[in-house]
């Protein structure tokens, strides 16, 4: 099965430090979408990539988070300087372009003590 | 801008018993509507979507109908099952970018 992965499933940080998130898609997607959800919320948008463009970004994510897909394939996450407001399910997704139906990996769960 | 309003929960029912969660939407153009389920300790997957206006989604004995006019799409079950615990969002996409997600619905079902 190629589903979307995530990887790694947890991390554990103390704040202050950096962390770094990757995403791998369904291979035949051209969209790649990250979403963070906090314990009793729905995912809230991020950012998403059409192909290797970063096209759209939220205003959650502040100068600290920083996100990437150079060949247009996998993508990763950073947030810099982590706080203990940044714990939370960090969730990626993929999609066609124009498709809608948006396909989520099993989520990396941030912990910063 | 955007945004989706869902019942709140937690919900326990009884196996076999009628399911409705209530989803309510926002939005300034004519956006596709999802329901997405999250068992526990699993992911978000796609239950069913609607695409436009009077559409009805439906999948695993789940239906939603896209009702422009009361801007909702409230998922029904008929008969739930001890397995259809989980969580439930009702999300929305404008213009097929990014997605607006409810806080989440809490189902137990009880045997």
């Amino acid at each position: 099965d190629t589903g979307v992965s995530q990887d790694p499933r947890h991390k554990i940080t103390k704040r202050g430090q950096n962390v770094t998130f990757r995403c791998d898609p369904i291979s035949e997607h051209n969209r790649l979408y990250w979403y963070r959800q906090t314990l009793g919320q729905g995912p809230e948008f991020l950012t998403y990539f059409q192909n290797e463009a970063q096209l759209e970004k939220s205003r959650l994510l502040s100068d600290r988070f920083s996100a990437e897909r150079p060949k247009g394939s996998f993508s990763t996450l950073e947030i810099q300087r982590t706080e203990q407001g940044d714990s939370a399910m960090y969730l990626c997704a993929s999609s066609f372009a124009g498709g809608g139906e948006q396909y989520f990996g099993p989520g990396t769960r941030l912990t910063v003590t | 801008g955007d945004s989706v309003t869902q019942m709140e929960g937690p919900v326990t029912l009884s196996e076999e018993a009628f399911l409705t969660i209530n989803c309510t939407y926002t939005a300034t153009g004519y956006p596709s509507l999802f329901w997405y389920v999250q068992y526990p300790g699993e992911g978000l997957q796609l239950l069913l979507k609607a695409t436009k206006a009077d559409d009805k989604g439906s999948n695993k004995g789940f239906e939603a109908t896209y009702r422009k006019e009361t801007t909702s799409f409230h998922l029904e079950k008929g008969s739930v099952q001890v397995s259809d615990s989980a969580v439930y969002f009702c999300a929305l996409s404008e213009n097929n970018n990014d997605m607006r997600f409810g806080a989440g619905t809490r189902l137990t079902v009880k045997p």
